[in-house]
């Protein structure tokens, strides 16, 4: 039960777009399309931003969304804004019934 | 309005055990599965439990197996987390969240905060 692979970090200025990547292996995201993405302010609760890889749930900006590759998930913030700043989490279904997590990427709006 | 309190977290020595429970209120609890997800003080999440809507299934991570057991009370919307042979490691703040499909979380609660040291 390895955690998804998410880069510590990204940035980028108000307006333009940034991608977080996450990678895992055949045995979760390549194999399933229950792929989730999370937002989470500092000291707040996570929130989901799209599940089922591209899908974003009522109220998400249409700026936020995801797709899959292969082995690897991506989610693509776009028209950045300020209040986008906050810690991301993927996460998917595995083969053995588990759920595993990617390690979080810190988005920095400059 | 979906509402998920968690309840029972605090100080325990190492090896000491701890449950947690979770009320579940604003939507049929029995018609959807349910997790127990934590997050170490600066740590990232980490999925820790799961289980299906009639108990029929469970699930747990490695880090886990053997130690917590998970389960739940439809009848009085509730979630449970039974913790033993906690160590250092298990400090975290533990969410309930309910599960909308294979594992993807739509709700959380507030968590609650395990603290384990002696």
């Amino acid at each position: 039960q390895s955690a998804l692979t998410q880069p510590p970090s990204v940035s980028g200025s108000p307006g333009q777009s940034v991608t977080i990547s996450c990678t895992g292996t055949s045995s979760d995201v390549g194999s399933y399309s229950r792929v989730c993405w999370y937002q989470q302010p500092p000291g707040t609760v996570p929130k989901l931003m799209i599940y089922d890889v591209s899908h974003r749930p009522s109220g998400v900006p249409d700026r936020f969304s995801g797709s899959k590759s292969g082995n690897t998930a991506s989610l693509t913030i776009s028209g950045l804004q300020a209040e986008d700043e906050a810690d991301y989490y993927c996460s998917s279904y595995t083969s053995s019934g588990t759920v595993v997590f990617g390690g979080g990427t810190k988005l920095t709006v400059l | 309005e979906v509402q998920l309190v968690e309840s029972g977290g605090g100080l325990v020595p190492p090896g000491r055990s701890l449950r947690l429970s979770c009320a579940a209120s604003g939507f049929t609890f029995d018609d959807y599965g349910m997790h127990w997800v934590r997050q170490g003080p600066g740590k990232g999440l980490e999925w820790v439990s799961g289980i299906t809507w009639n108990s029929g299934s469970t699930a747990y991570a490695d880090s886990v197996k053997g130690r917590f057991t998970i389960s739940r009370d439809n009848a009085k919307n509730s979630l449970y987390l039974q913790m033993n042979s906690l160590r250092a490691e298990d400090t975290a703040l533990y969410y309930c969240a309910k599960d909308m499909g294979e594992g993807s979380v739509d709700y959380w609660g507030q968590g609650t905060l395990v603290i384990v040291s002696s």
